[in-house]
């Protein structure tokens, strides 16, 4: 069981836009930064957001990130085909003070 | 270019040992957290361990304290997992990470894949 909580699938049309949540508790995501990884088939994960809502040279402004309380969220606007992925949470867990990661969610165009 | 390259990974027999390394070049390795972060076969992302610049801390997940010992030699850009009393759950693809502050994982490696398995 995952120490963050997302949704196993999310799916939308190309060109819409989909949020990936992201749940935790005042260990995690309420006391520290939160970040997102984009996991493309076969490859390794790619940071996407992070400090809650900054974005890596590279990433372009259809991703964003946001959060509040013990909640955070991954939007993608303009969805296209390439950006079918697996997408995780993660955050650093001040009482079990380690890196923790959210279950992952596959995002299907 | 900011790289990390592991090595190391392989086919180990359950109570066995093996030792990852991760080569970095292109960032400031001597100042930077650094990360070993694993993926079993279809499954989600663990932490495995994470150390500081000088080793002074170091944390490691609950599943492998005790058996795993991360170290570094900055002279070398080099990170290192020690694995021991390998289980059959520890099978999976060992990612080499660097931690760009607040455990914003930037850069990784390409993994290598460790199979314990009798």
């Amino acid at each position: 069981q995952s120490v963050l909580t997302q949704p196993p699938s999310v799916s939308a049309a190309p060109g819409q836009k989909v949020t990936i949540s992201c749940s935790g508790s005042s260990s995690n995501i309420g006391s520290n930064f939160v970040s997102w990884y984009q996991q493309l088939p076969g490859t390794a994960p790619k940071l996407l957001v992070y400090e809650n809502n900054k974005r890596p040279s590279g990433i372009p402004g259809r991703f964003s990130g946001s959060k509040s309380g013990t909640s955070a969220t991954l939007g993608i606007t303009g969805l296209q085909a390439g950006d079918e992925a697996d997408y995780y949470c993660g955050t650093w867990d001040s009482s079990l003070t380690d890196v923790v990661f959210g279950g992952g969610t596959k995002l299907t165009v | 270019e900011q790289q990390l390259v592991e090595s190391g990974g392989g086919l180990v027999q359950p109570g066995g040992s093996l030792r990852l390394s991760c080569d970095g070049s292109g960032f400031p390795f001597t100042n930077s957290w650094m990360s070993w972060v694993r993926q079993a076969p279809d499954k989600g992302l663990e932490s495995v361990a994470n150390i500081n610049h000088d080793e002074s801390e170091k944390y490691y997940g609950d599943s492998v304290e005790g058996r795993f010992t991360v170290s570094r030699d900055n002279a070398m850009n080099s990170l290192f997992l020690q694995m021991n009393s390998l289980r059959v759950e520890d099978t999976a693809v060992y990612y080499c990470v660097r931690n760009r502050g607040f455990f914003a994982l930037d850069i990784w490696g390409r993994g290598t894949l460790v199979t314990v398995s009798s």
